[in-house]
């Protein structure tokens, strides 16, 4: 069974830290990786991986994927508390169309 | 920016009732889903369609389950005879051109059975 793995599972900081998220994966025919943000209801598409090494950036969140050692990272610089979100990682499968999910990291960012 | 619509927000309903919950996938994608979220749990995948037929559905998706796509905007989740269990946000989400990847979530159906 697929499985995806994300810590910490909840991180406080203050705004203008730098957070880093974790997400580790095991699938079988590993197709993609994709962060979303889950601010109050509906998860928002961030970005999505499907080779080892290439950093995506978007502003102040960048992530990268490591098909070797099965996992990702999400890097959020100079938090705002606007980023205070549940960040789901989700691997997706070339068999498939359904996404696996992790439990999700909960990010407050403080004043 | 066009947006996944669900309909209604909430429902409550009473355990043993049918109950359908709406989405309005953007318009000029082909791939639609439903996952549910149970408080403090993962998001779960329910089924995918594509070309009016499911294509892919996961172990919750059981005959108390059925999807339909009545016209040409309109997706539908319909749940037969609720258990307590079924209490869950129910998101939908289209893609655009292919099987899973970028998926466009909707704002969810809270769905409380009582």
């Amino acid at each position: 069974e697929d499985k995806v793995v994300q810590s910490p599972l909840s991180l406080v900081v203050h705004e203008g830290d730098t957070v880093t998220l974790n997400c580790s994966y095991e699938v079988t025919n590993f197709r993609s990786l994709l962060w979303y943000k889950q601010e109050k209801k509906a998860p928002t598409f961030l970005f999505m991986l499907t080779s080892s090494g290439i950093e995506k950036k978007s502003g102040r969140l960048s992530s990268i994927l490591d098909k070797k050692e099965l996992f990702s990272i999400l890097n959020i610089t100079a938090t705002q508390t606007g980023d205070s979100a549940v960040y789901l990682c989700a691997v997706e499968e070339t068999s498939g169309s359904r996404l696996t999910f992790g439990e999700g990291t909960q990010l407050t960012v403080n004043p | 920016e066009p947006e996944v619509t669900q309909t209604p927000s909430h429902q409550v309903t009473q355990m043993g009732q049918e109950v359908i919950l709406r989405c309005v996938p953007i318009s000029n994608h082909l791939y639609f889903y439903w996952y549910r979220q149970i408080l403090g749990q993962k998001v779960e995948f329910l089924v995918s369609f594509y070309n009016n037929e499911i294509s892919e559905k996961s172990e919750i998706f059981d005959d108390q389950f059925s999807v339909e796509r009545p016209d040409g905007s309109n997706f539908t989740l319909k749940i037969r005879s609720t258990k307590l269990e079924d209490s869950a946000m129910y998101f939908c989400a289209s893609s655009e051109l292919q099987p899973g990847g970028k998926l466009f979530f909707g704002s969810g159906t809270q769905l409380s059975v009582l």
